[in-house]
């Protein structure tokens, strides 16, 4: 079993509408979890980063997170063509492990 | 402010030969992280770094590769007598001291080695 998994999609969606990634992940003692962001050809950049259950927002972008489920998602409202690129979920232990786990990631493009 | 400086963007090597890639953290950053990617794969991690310490080489091949980050100069890693399959994305990132992991992590632009 992956430590982490995406759905590899691709996922396609009009402009405008709501794109949803899942990302689940295995081990049940992980703490802090991340989506980055990375463009075909170029580095990833982090875009929303979630420690508790719940969901968090930052303008376009909430990260909803279900520890019990072990399960991470991100939702992209009002979906741009900017935002065509690859999404990865990554995962992280622990305050004393710096190491990230990533999802292979999944690709969305947006139809303008 | 500079970030994280890889270099070079592509290297280009044929099978048996070195292949040394850089990494120059971004300014106040103590800790240097490598990744590397596989085409159609996620980032798997391979060392985490501090000045002059090798804190976790978990993802690290257990031959011909090695890393190091000394006193002065940039994060440094080498791959001996490549491979095919060493083909791949190199990224490095940073972070602060004392930073949750990946909290405040930023990647570089990456280095492109090409196996021929």
């Amino acid at each position: 079993q992956k430590e982490v998994e995406q759905n590899s999609g691709p996922l396609s969606v009009p402009e405008g509408a709501i794109a949803s990634l899942n990302c689940t992940y295995s081990d049940r003692g992980s703490q802090s979890f991340f989506w980055y962001r990375q463009y075909s050809g170029k580095s990833p950049e982090l875009i929303m980063f979630i420690y508790s259950n719940g969901d968090k927002e930052d303008g376009r972008f909430t990260a909803q997170l279900n520890k019990a489920s072990q399960y991470v998602s991100l939702l992209i409202r009002d979906s741009q063509p900017s935002d065509s690129a690859t999404y990865l979920c990554a995962v992280n232990k622990g305050p004393n492990d710096y190491k990230l786990s990533f999802g292979a990631g999944t690709t969305v493009t947006v139809r303008a | 402010n500079a970030g994280v400086m890889q270099n070079p963007r592509h290297l280009v090597r044929r099978r048996g030969q070195e292949a040394r890639l850089r990494c120059s953290p971004m300014k106040g950053h103590s800790h240097v992280y490598w990744y590397r990617q596989l085409p159609e794969e996620g980032l798997k991690f391979m060392v985490y770094l501090q000045k002059e310490n090798i804190i976790d080489e978990s993802g690290m091949p257990k031959e011909r590769f090695s890393a190091e980050f000394p006193k002065e100069g940039p994060s440094i890693l080498r791959i001996q007598q490549v491979v095919r399959g060493d083909s791949a994305a190199y990224f490095c990132a940073s972070s602060p001291p004392a930073t949750r992991g990946g909290t405040e992590a930023f990647f570089g632009q990456g280095t492109r080695l090409t196996v021929v």
